[in-house]
């Protein structure tokens, strides 16, 4: 089946650090990908996504690449905020229909001043 | 556009009593949503997929006479835990996807936190 694998944190970053959180998935077919960020007592907002193969999603100085020949689609910001502390989802979608997603683990980012 | 509400936010109640919690879609017509269960610093579980009008599908292990779910309209589903008991606490969040609104995408509420007592 489906399945999404991220990197486990959590990761600890100095404020104006890059940042690298790494996805790689397992999917029939040409699922859609997405990254979503969770901060504190909150629901999921979705950061952004990438319905094909070398589609650049990108959102709030984010941004991910769909790289169909390494199945991965990990996720970059080349300077990173004390806001941007929270827990992000790498997730797919099958584009067959209806259908659940199919979320990583998390990655919990704390971004320290 | 493309948003969805859940009521309560929060909610602490005694053992055995029953909790509903909604999930309305304010601004699109949600065809299908989903309900899922986070424990602190894990991911999301799939709890069911429920299209309206019709039965919800349940993940396996997740007992269908004790978490109810009813779709009865394009913009509402309730998740209803019966007979609740302390390890039923936990963030339920629901997502909804529809017509007209991103390919694939599902719009996600901004969660239940269910404590029970």
């Amino acid at each position: 089946g489906n399945s999404v694998t991220q990197m486990e944190g959590p990761v600890t970053l100095s404020e104006e650090a890059f940042l690298t959180i790494n996805c790689t998935y397992t999917a029939t077919g040409y699922p859609s990908l997405f990254w979503y960020v969770q901060y504190p007592g909150e629901g999921l907002q979705l950061l952004l996504k990438a319905t094909k193969a070398d589609d650049k999603g990108s959102n709030k100085g984010f941004e991910a690449t769909y790289r169909k020949e390494t199945t991965s689609f990990h996720l970059e910001k080349g300077s990173v905020q004390v806001s941007d502390s929270a827990v992000y989802f790498c997730a797919l979608v099958s584009n067959s229909g209806n259908t659940p997603l199919v979320f990583g683990k998390g990655t919990r980012l704390s971004v320290i001043a | 556009g493309a948003v969805v509400s859940q009521h309560p936010s929060w909610v602490i109640c005694k053992s055995g009593t029953s909790v509903k919690i909604e999930c309305r879609s304010l601004d699109f017509q949600a065809t299908t949503m989903f309900w899922y269960r986070q424990f602190p610093k894990q991911s999301l579980m799939l709890m069911a997929t429920s299209n309206e009008g019709s039965k919800a599908t349940y993940e396996q292990g997740v007992e269908k006479d004790k978490f109810l779910i009813n779709h009865a309209s394009l913009t509402l589903s309730t998740l209803t835990v019966t007979s609740a008991h302390p390890e039923d606490s936990s963030f339920y969040i629901c997502s909804a996807s529809g017509s007209g609104v991103g390919y694939n995408e599902q719009f996600f509420g901004p969660g239940t936190r269910l404590t029970v007592l």
